[in-house]
């Protein structure tokens, strides 16, 4: 199936780093997004990749994994406004989205 | 970045009416936007994808004649919930992707409440 499969929750203490993964089927792949998404608003971006590795965005970074299927999105010294859902979504063979169904990312100080 | 704006940013309307939303690429322009709905409480779920001078491709299980959607310029798609019952009651989000940066831009969101 087209299935991504991400934590439903996670809960992480302000400071500290939280790694949150996403898995995804490998075929007819051609990019990956991460997504924050606050309550009651629209997704904004944090970042794409299509190759393999870490890419890095200040407190950010995103890691891809194509022959794995994984990837994971990294976000050191955590702060009290990073409370959100993260969502990853797979660019697919047409070069839509599949969403994954996102991860609520709790943070307590 | 690039700006995509939707208008109404909420409705509240009459189970029975019909409802436009309006989604508009600012700065750019857009030959494909897509339209989203999110329930509380889960991802986003792809309706439809608009394509500009030709008629949208819809996702299984969603319904063409319920919900019209008309692309009528390069920098304007719509989406009208015809005849809209309380179960249509949700978040609607559009989005155009500009393709030479590889990245989606999302508008604001309509969140539409039917009584």
């Amino acid at each position: 199936g087209q299935n991504i499969d991400q934590p439903t929750e996670m809960t992480a203490t302000e400071g500290a780093i939280v790694q949150i993964n996403c898995t995804y089927q490998t075929s007819g792949f051609n990019g990956l997004f991460w997504y924050q998404q606050h309550a009651g608003e629209a997704p904004t971006f944090l970042s794409y990749n299509v190759l393999d590795g870490l890419e890095e965005k200040g407190r950010f970074s995103s890691f891809l994994s194509r022959s794995k299927g994984y990837s994971y999105l990294l976000l050191k010294e955590l702060q009290m406004k990073d409370s959100a859902s993260y969502l990853c979504a797979r660019v697919d063979s047409n070069y839509q989205l599949i969403w994954g169904a996102g991860t609520k990312l709790i943070i307590k100080p | 970045g690039a700006v995509v704006s939707q208008h109404p940013s909420w409705v509240i309307c009459k189970s029975g009416t019909s409802v436009k939303i309006e989604c508009r690429s600012l700065d750019f322009q857009a030959t494909t936007m897509f339209w989203y709905r999110q329930f509380p409480k889960q991802s986003l779920m792809l309706m439809a994808t608009s394509n500009e001078g030709s008629k949208a491709t819809y996702e299984q299980g969603v319904e063409k004649d319920k919900f019209l959607i008309n692309h009528a310029s390069l920098t304007l798609s719509t989406l009208t919930v015809t005849s809209a019952h309380p179960e249509d009651s949700s978040f609607y989000i559009c989005s155009a992707p500009l393709y030479e940066y590889n990245e989606q831009f999302f508008g604001p969101g309509t969140r539409l409440t039917v009584l």
